[in-house]
């Protein structure tokens, strides 16, 4: 099966910070989605993206599906920011995690 | 639109006991997921409805969790007897079809925790 990886797996910011975390995944997918788990556990869908450039506010998300990855930028990070950072590939008919990215932004 | 409604949100039994989660897809959203989260690893498909019928249950770790959707609505997912190991948080999510411009919406999750 289709395996997806996360860099870095952990991030440590300032507040006000810029950061880019990225997506790698081993074959073709059908789409790509990226989520925020706040530290109260609850998975935040932040964008929908099989391919070019979003923005929402402070954050945009760049897939490159031909070259197989995709981006997450957020810029200016705030406290809030903070928690784990997952893409998903949607895969046949299924989506498929990457391991996640723990962001910690300090105040 | 009403998300996609998990109960109950946290759950301690013990170890053997027995624990059934709820998940209320979107209104008109055919397709169903389960999802789990087991100790801060990586999030784990268990399976995937399509309306009542069980599209792909391959994630199912064992005999001991059951779900099921009957009437092609809301699903539960049973956990009987639980085992230490079964701690985490489930997450079920649903999506208008299968197809992939079709995102998918989680619910908050269901945080079981079994002693």
């Amino acid at each position: 099966g289709i395996q997806v990886e996360q860099s870095p797996p952990d991030l440590i910011l300032q507040e006000g910070a810029n950061s880019t975390l990225r997506c790698n995944f081993s074959d073709s997918v059908n789409n790509l989605q990226w989520f925020h788990q706040n530290p109260w556990g609850q998975l935040i869908n932040l964008f929908y993206i099989p391919s070019g450039t979003k923005q929402n506010g402070r954050l945009s998300a760049t897939t490159v599906a031909t070259e197989r990855y995709s981006l997450l930028y957020i810029s200016s990070s705030q406290t809030t920011d903070s928690g784990v950072y997952f893409c998903a590939a949607h895969y046949g008919q299924n989506f498929v995690f990457g391991p996640g990215t723990r962001l910690s932004v300090l105040p | 639109e009403a998300g996609v409604t998990q109960f109950p949100s946290h759950s301690v039994i013990e170890k053997g006991q027995t624990v059934t989660l709820r998940c209320d897809p979107i209104s008109g959203h055919d397709n169903l997921y389960w999802y789990r989260r087991v100790m801060g690893k990586e999030i784990k498909f268990l399976l995937h409805f399509v309306k009542e019928s069980k599209q792909d249950e391959s994630g199912m770790p064992n005999n001991r969790f059951l779900a099921e959707r009957t009437g092609g609505t809301y699903s539960t997912l049973k956990v009987q007897p639980a085992e230490l190991e079964d701690s985490g948080v489930y997450f079920c999510a649903s999506s208008r079809t299968s197809s992939y411009n079709s995102p998918l919406h989680f619910g908050n999750g269901t945080r079981l925790t079994v002693t």
